[in-house]
């Protein structure tokens, strides 16, 4: 496609639940990235992937929170357990090829995001 | 962690009127980049821009590394710039972004 996609755009779930979201990364793209934002405040960084190598799981705020990528494409956020905390938007973004001898940090392109409710 | 402060948190202008967004922050860093969000939540970047002045239509960016902070220049405002902007930097060692709180505009007609 021509952009980054993400589905559900909504998804309303009972607390306790689990749920998956999903991202379509830009065709081509090695880099993708995961954040969440809460309402009125600015994007945190959750995980990031690059290629083969192994993920980023820096920002994940629990275990209760995993992603995976398959290969170059589509990646998936899990949720396990959800709590009510856990409401937000989560985005996803993905860039082209970063690093070798020269260090050059690339556009991230973000999708729509998929607004989560905890009931 | 690095810090990264906007200022201010909210702007109300009419249309036609100049804006200076800012962002300060905490400690060196490897690349700074401005996005929009429009109201409907999509980020679309607008700069990426670790030091220098760079400009694209009416909207134009400066980052002055040795000092921390850049700023983001808006003219003439038309409706369609509302939404937040956000500032984010990325520190030398890895490759996460971190965010501002952004800066609410709101141009009115």
């Amino acid at each position: 496609g021509a952009g980054v996609s993400q589905s559900p755009s909504n998804k309303v779930t009972e607390k306790g639940k689990d749920v998956e979201l999903r991202c379509d990364p830009i065709s081509g793209h090695t880099a993708l990235y995961w954040y969440r934002q809460r309402l009125g405040q600015g994007l945190e960084f959750l995980i990031y992937f690059q290629g083969n190598s192994a993920p980023d799981k820096s920002g994940l705020p629990s275990d209760r929170f995993s992603a995976e990528r398959t290969g170059e494409s589509v990646s998936t956020l899990t949720i396990q357990r959800t709590q009510q905390e856990d409401s937000a938007v989560y985005l996803c973004a993905s860039s082209a090829m970063r690093g070798g001898p020269h260090y050059e940090p690339d556009t991230q392109y973000f999708g729509p995001g998929t607004r989560l409710t905890v009931l | 962690g690095i810090q990264v402060e906007q200022s201010p948190p909210d702007l109300i202008l009419q249309e036609g009127a100049n804006s200076t967004l800012r962002c300060n922050f905490s400690d060196s860093v490897n690349n700074l980049q401005w996005f929009h969000q429009n109201p409907w939540g999509q980020l679309i970047n607008l700069f990426y821009i670790p030091s220098g002045t760079k400009q694209n239509g009416r909207l134009s960016a400066t980052t002055v590394a040795t000092e921390r902070y850049s700023l983001l220049y808006i003219s003439s405002s038309q409706t369609t710039d509302s939404g937040v902007y956000f500032c984010a930097v990325e520190r030398a060692s890895n490759y996460q972004l971190i965010w501002g709180a952004g800066t609410k505009l709101i141009i009115k007609p």
